[in-house]
């Protein structure tokens, strides 16, 4: 597609319920990236993937975050057990490999009640 | 670890009058240097990248940063500012790696008549 897309643009959760956040990057970008953006703050890193291999996911808070791109391209970001401070933006990005300055995009607004 | 500050959480200006959006990071590394844009509701949007070479840095939309290497900053100039610039810039900075980036709290510019 012509840019990033990402499903559901809005989501609101139950404390303790599990989510899904789906990911479509640019058709070909190798490399792929999700970034958690509290509200007022700058995006923090959680997860890097090239094509299907995870190469760091030093960013993610806790073992109820887990990522994954089977096929090296859809990427889905899944949160166990929701809490409250999960209620974030969820940005992914995705570029060709190599590249600096990626595609991000619209985001997923998580609201945890 | 990286760290970017944005000394600025809001800076207003009328429209026409030249801006500075100021960013200093730290890093002992060799570094690259990304200025984005965030619109409301939208993900980040790529400004401008200072990856080597000339210092000064021209970038989409009339703006230009200037990277100083004895100060470790990067501030974000427009000459002349328009109503629809008002957005929230976020300065970034990798070390390269896997092109993870680090970004500042962010600095909301607001551009009245």
């Amino acid at each position: 597609g012509a840019g990033v897309s990402q499903s559901p643009r809005y989501k609101v959760a139950k404390r303790g319920q599990d989510v899904a956040l789906r990911c479509d990057p640019i058709s070909g970008h190798v490399s792929l990236f999700w970034y958690q953006q509290a509200l007022g703050q700058g995006p923090e890193f959680l997860t890097y993937f090239q094509n299907e291999a995870q190469l760091d996911k030093s960013g993610l808070p806790s073992d109820r975050f887990f990522a994954e791109r089977p096929e090296g391209s859809v990427s889905t970001l899944k949160i166990q057990r929701t809490q409250q401070e999960d209620s974030a933006v969820y940005l992914c990005a995705s570029s060709p490999l190599g590249s600096y300055g990626y595609t991000f995009g619209s985001g997923t607004r998580l609201t945890v009640v | 670890a990286q760290s970017v500050t944005q000394l600025d959480s809001q800076v207003p200006v009328f429209e026409e009058a030249p801006v500075e959006l100021r960013c200093n990071y730290s890093s002992s590394v060799s570094v690259y240097l990304f200025w984005y844009v965030q619109y409301p509701n939208q993900g980040l949007q790529l400004l401008l990248k200072y990856l080597s070479g000339s210092t000064l840095v021209k970038g989409i939309n009339g703006f230009e940063a200037e990277f100083n290497k004895s100060q470790t900053s990067f501030h974000l100039r427009k000459p002349s500012v328009h109503i629809s610039d008002t957005a929230e810039y976020f300065c970034a900075v990798s070390d390269g790696g896997y092109s993870t980036l680090t970004f500042g709290k962010g600095t909301m510019l607001l551009v009245s008549p």
